[in-house]
């Protein structure tokens, strides 16, 4: 199945530290998004990358960046991490500008 | 600013009860409406698209209709594998991005 591919898929950090996801999209897609997901509510969009360049960014703040690799795949970085940062960190892929998500099972990233 | 509101936030319902969740949206020039479903610790997975009012699509035992503010799930004689986090979402004005409401959570008991 070539679905989306998200690694780690737990993970347990302290605050003030860096952490880096990584996640492979859809085979055929191109573009990649990632949404924040804390328990209880629905997924908020952080940003996009399409032809390696950030597309479009949320309301989050600079300590959440991204980069997109010449074969699609993708990488969130946060700096600085807060308590707040803990949440479910979802990837999705899409082919362009379609909204046909495809969604990874997600990292879940508890900071301590 | 675009808002998708959805109720209630948890469903319990016997098997073979049917029921409807509710997603009402504000949004500028709607370019569709997208259900998901989502399980426990996983990724949300694409249920329906909508994109005018009058609009149905159905898949097993699940329904969904499209008005002008509001869309709607119907569940038709529910089974315990129904049970998950139901997901409504529309893109923001940008069309960069879906903007997701908060989730109906349904448990079917048998």
């Amino acid at each position: 199945d070539a679905g989306v591919t998200q690694s780690p898929t737990h993970l347990i950090k302290t605050r003030g530290q860096q952490v880096t996801l990584r996640c492979s999209p859809k085979s055929g897609h191109d573009t990649v998004s990632w949404y924040q997901q804390a328990l209880g509510q629905g997924p908020q969009f952080i940003f996009q990358y399409y032809e390696e360049e950030e597309r479009q960014r949320g309301n989050f703040p600079d300590r959440f960046s991204g980069h997109q690799f010449p074969n699609y795949s993708s990488e969130l970085n946060v700096n600085a991490l807060l308590l707040g940062d803990s949440a479910l960190y979802l990837c999705a892929s899409s082919p362009g500008d379609s909204y046909g998500y495809t969604f990874g099972s997600g990292t879940r990233l508890t900071v301590v | 600013e675009d808002q998708v509101t959805q109720s209630p936030e948890a469903l319990r319902l016997q098997e073979g009860e049917s029921s409807s969740l509710n997603c009402s949206y504000t949004v500028s020039g709607l370019r569709g409406l997208f259900w998901y479903r989502q399980d426990p610790g996983k990724g949300p997975e694409f249920l329906f698209t909508l994109y005018s009012a009058g609009e149905e699509k159905e898949k097993e035992r699940l329904k969904a209709t499209l008005t002008k503010k509001e869309s709607f799930l119907h569940i038709t004689a529910p089974k315990p594998e129904d049970s998950a986090t139901y997901l409504c979402a529309v893109p923001n004005q940008a069309g960069t991005a879906l903007i997701f409401g908060k989730g109906t959570t349904l448990s079917v008991s048998s």
